[in-house]
């Protein structure tokens, strides 16, 4: 079965840090780019952050640049999402999602995982 | 950055056609994909590149685009279609960008 399964969110406070992982499962991870869409509460989807098959090519959303850093280790089947320097309004749920043709068009997502940044 | 601008809200009764559009500069460039979310659950990818459906989305979704717009149309909405429907791309930068969602409501 084709999966994608996020881990790692949870409570943290403005400034901390966070790492989410994404493991994949029943497809060659390798050969697809990968990206993190995000959902703050009754709010709509905002795309994060994508990273090429071979981490070449790496995209970051303006809101997030420079705190957010995407990495991937294909050996793995993991995507990853460091998050630094969070603040509340990065609270939301953070999807992974896979390009199935390099067009932006996510085909597989992942459950989500909660980020709460909060005091 | 560039953007994409979708309808709050749309109504469609039910066995009807409904079109639902996805405005922005970067579709003169580049298809937009579209989603379908009912609450609580991941997005579902319904349309994608020029009018490309995966497979399990039934037929009566479909895609076009003209100038700086995307559509969505459901010919014969039925009950299960009602949800929010994202629009995405990606801008000219390279960096994606969604719609901000269209509620649809099928009465």
């Amino acid at each position: 079965e084709v999966q994608l399964v996020e881990s790692g969110g949870g409570l943290v406070k403005p400034g901390g840090s966070l790492r989410l992982s994404c493991a994949a499962s029943g497809f060659t991870f390798s050969s697809y780019s990968m990206n993190w869409v995000r959902q703050a509460p009754g709010k709509g989807l905002e795309w994060v952050s994508s990273i090429s098959s071979s981490s070449s090519y790496i995209y970051y959303a303006d809101s997030v640049k420079g705190r957010f850093t995407i990495s991937r280790d294909n050996a793995k089947n993991s995507l990853y999402l460091q998050m630094n320097s969070l603040r509340a309004e990065d609270t939301a749920v953070y999807y992974c999602a896979r390009d199935a043709y390099d067009l932006y068009a996510f085909d597989i997502w992942g459950q989500g995982t909660m980020v709460t940044v909060s005091s | 950055s560039s953007e994409l601008t979708q309808d709050p809200a749309v109504s469609v009764a039910l066995g009807q056609t409904v079109r639902i559009t996805c405005q922005g500069d970067s579709l003169r460039s580049y298809y937009a994909s579209w989603y379908q979310q009912k609450p609580g659950q991941a997005p579902v990818l319904v349309i994608y590149g020029k009018n490309n459906r995966p497979s399990g989305i039934p037929d009566r979704f479909s895609g076009s685009s003209s100038g700086n717009t995307a559509s969505l149309t459901i010919t014969g909405a039925q009950a299960e279609d009602e949800a929010d429907y994202y629009c995405n791309s990606r801008d000219s930068s390279g960096k994606g960008v969604f719609g901000g969602g269209t509620k649809l409501t099928v009465l």
